[in-house]
């Protein structure tokens, strides 16, 4: 399976702090995006990396990804309690970049 | 605009009944998908469509069928549900193919007896 897996599955932090989670897939991608979902609702994009790309910004969302280890991350800086949330990572698979593929998720607690 | 909308958000079937899981969309996206997440998991593709009169199976197709008459809609069918169907079904929509970024619906909760 193309799937790929977050890491940690859970994560609890004080607000203020950063939070770092990463995602691992097995085949090559064209892009890996990045998605939030607050419990019991639909899930929100966050950032998109293609597969070119090895860094991006945006806010306080820096995400890294790196094609020989398979591999991204996801830093959220200075957590609010409002990032309080499941944080999923997706793949277009690169033999077909119609099909998407989403991970496991880690569900991030921010303590007020 | 409203995005994507699904209906209904809650239902409850008994096993053996079909039923059908409403989409649309009102941005003219090209791409139109369904997953389906089970609890504490990620979310799995189950069909998606590039276009009206396309479609194709994704990961986890056995079991729903679909059909893309319009560019709106997008509608999922259950043929004959199963408890194994018991999930919450996402509805999602994108410019040209996913490479773009995918709006997703509210959802849909499937619960079958």
């Amino acid at each position: 399976s193309q799937q790929g897996e977050e890491d940690p599955q859970a994560l609890s932090i004080q607000e203020g702090e950063n939070a770092t989670m990463n995602c691992s897939y097995k085949t090559s991608i064209n892009n890996l995006q990045w998605y939030r979902q607050n419990s019991g609702r639909g899930l929100v994009h966050l950032i998109l990396i293609r597969s070119n790309e090895r860094e991006k910004h945006s806010g306080r969302l820096r995400v890294t990804l790196d094609t020989s280890k398979k591999s991204s991350s996801l830093l959220i800086t200075a957590s609010r309690a409002a990032d309080t949330a499941s944080y999923f990572c997706a793949t277009a698979a690169g033999d077909n970049f119609n099909k998407f593929y989403f991970g496991s998720g880690t569900k991030l607690n921010v303590k007020p | 605009n409203a995005g994507v909308t699904q209906t209904p958000k809650f239902q409850v079937l008994k096993t053996g009944q079909s039923m059908t899981l409403q989409c649309a969309q009102d941005m003219n996206h090209e791409y139109m998908s369904w997953y389906r997440q089970d609890p504490g998991m990620g979310l799995r593709l189950i069909h998606y469509s590039v276009g009206a009169g396309i479609t194709d199976q994704g990961e986890v197709p056995n079991g729903y069928n679909v059909s893309r008459s319009t560019t709106e809609d997008f509608p999922l069918r259950l043929l004959s549900a199963a408890p194994s169907q018991t999930s919450v079904y996402f509805c999602a929509s994108s410019w040209g193919q996913t490479q773009e970024t995918q709006y997703f619906g509210p959802g849909t909760r499937l619960l079958v007896l």
